[in-house]
């Protein structure tokens, strides 16, 4: 298996564009998760999904973010309209059965906005 | 809310054992204990996880008191290539399945 997919890796953009960042999950894995990660507050969980459904988004800051997960192999995490400080490193993660177990992580995306 | 607690950083030369010690306050009795182990520009791994007691796997060991309010990952003889972040992760099943990340310690093995 390939792991987890993220696209793109670096994404620069302007203050105020909209920002759509995509993720695959590991074939078969049921439970999907987004994080932010940056050196100050390190890494926040935003958001996360089992079975597609969205379970837990008391993580995403505003209403500036949005998560959709269509199917099981295809999830976005988009920003409209971003803000500097929406600067991060983004991390999908997925794994299978139960909450607790092992998540995979994908490489992730690296935002900044100007 | 629980909250996890780490040391920022810590430093050890190879072939020490290193202890990292998460303090997690008010966790339940079915909360799992997670470790990630992150390099820079990728993602975080997982290390090992438990609930109690002792765990031992190829890499590491995870050690839990009865009052669960710490865990401590030790790693046996570092090496260099363990120069990394180690995060602590909490499950809590009692407050909805939310997941609570510690802030990392960061850990510089010397030669």
């Amino acid at each position: 298996d390939a792991g987890v997919i993220q696209s793109p890796r670096h994404e620069v953009t302007e203050m105020g564009q909209e920002v759509t960042l995509r993720c695959k999950p590991i074939s078969g894995h049921d439970y999907l998760f987004w994080y932010r990660q940056t050196m100050m507050r390190g890494l926040e969980l935003l958001i996360y999904f089992n079975n597609n459904v969205p379970i837990d988004d008391s993580g995403m800051p505003e209403d500036r973010f949005s998560a959709k997960m269509p199917n099981a192999s295809f999830s976005t995490l988009k920003i409209q309209p971003s803000e500097p400080r929406d600067s991060a490193v983004y991390f999908c993660a997925s794994s299978l059965g139960r909450l607790t177990y092992e998540q995979y992580f994908g490489p992730g995306t690296r935002l900044t906005v100007t | 809310l629980a909250k996890t607690t780490q040391p920022i950083s810590m430093d050890s030369y190879e072939g020490q054992e290193v202890n990292i010690t998460c303090s997690h306050n008010n966790i339940a009795t079915n909360d799992y204990i997670t470790w990630y182990q992150q390099f820079p520009s990728q993602g975080p791994r997982f290390i090992i996880q438990g609930y109690k007691t002792k765990v031992t796997n190829e890499v590491a060991s995870l050690f839990i008191p009865a009052d669960r309010k710490s865990s401590t990952l030790s790693l046996p003889r570092v090496s260099l290539s363990d120069t990394a972040v180690y995060y602590c992760l909490v499950v809590l099943y009692n407050q909805g399945g939310k997941l609570i990340f510690g802030q990392g310690t960061e850990l510089s093995v010397k030669p």
